[in-house]
């Protein structure tokens, strides 16, 4: 089984809706990240936890809530869905590395069209 | 806002060539990572190097990193058709509020 996982994978919506996105993580791990990726570029961090009590914004946090409901659950929400949210979104957690980089390990991404 | 540029943006090359790819960045950097995305998917950790290094294996990949210059460069030897994906730099600052910073990525493309 994946260690990370997303769902939904893919999702049609439209202007304004309310729209959740999950992801879930067998791997024990304290950190999660939600990030977006736009055609042709990188990734844009749009809020990250440390662990349950602690979120952050990320570069892109607007027009995005996210809540930590437990170590192994991050969610993304988009409280009303416009078009230019439309994107592949990625999950990914990392251990914290006890002051060294550390590695993340990615879910496989939701892609989401909001027309 | 991108720390990391990758170039190219976009490499073709025959299976079994070598494939070069660089990554500029502008602020200090603790560490500097390379993740490998194949079409649609999520990304995969490939390698990570310290400031401190400058040169670093894993299998086929060879990454060097020149603070100086601010710039890091991922190798690939003896190319092969599975090794078509997009590739990102990644870099971190360190500290307490650790996070990772993404370029645009090369998309490299290996001709059977």
């Amino acid at each position: 089984d994946a260690d990370v996982t997303q769902t939904p994978r893919n999702r049609i919506t439209k202007t304004g809706k309310r729209i959740m996105l999950e992801c879930s993580q067998t791997k024990g791990h304290d950190r999660m990240y939600w990030y977006r990726q736009d055609p042709g570029l990188g990734l844009q961090l749009i809020y990250y936890s440390f662990d349950v009590k602690d979120i952050n914004k990320g570069e892109i946090s607007d027009g995005y809530s996210v809540s930590r409901q437990a170590q192994a659950k991050f969610s993304l929400s988009l409280e009303s869905a416009i078009p230019n949210q439309t994107a592949l979104y990625f999950c990914a957690t990392s251990d914290g590395g006890q002051g060294e980089s550390d590695t993340q390990y990615f879910g496989p991404g939701t892609r989401l069209t909001v027309l | 806002s991108q720390q990391g540029e990758e170039d190219p943006q976009a490499l073709s090359i025959q299976e079994g060539e070598n494939a070069t790819m660089n990554c500029s960045y502008k602020t200090s950097i603790n560490n500097l990572q390379w993740y490998r995305q194949n079409s649609g998917r999520g990304l995969v950790h490939l390698i990570l190097i310290r400031s401190n290094e400058r040169e670093k294996h894993s299998g086929r990949l060879r990454v060097t990193l020149d603070t100086s210059k601010k710039s890091s460069s991922l190798l690939i030897t003896a190319s092969r058709a599975a090794d078509t994906a997009s590739y990102f730099c990644a870099t971190d600052a360190g500290g307490s509020n650790y996070k990772l910073t993404f370029g645009k990525g090369t998309l490299l493309t290996v001709n059977p």
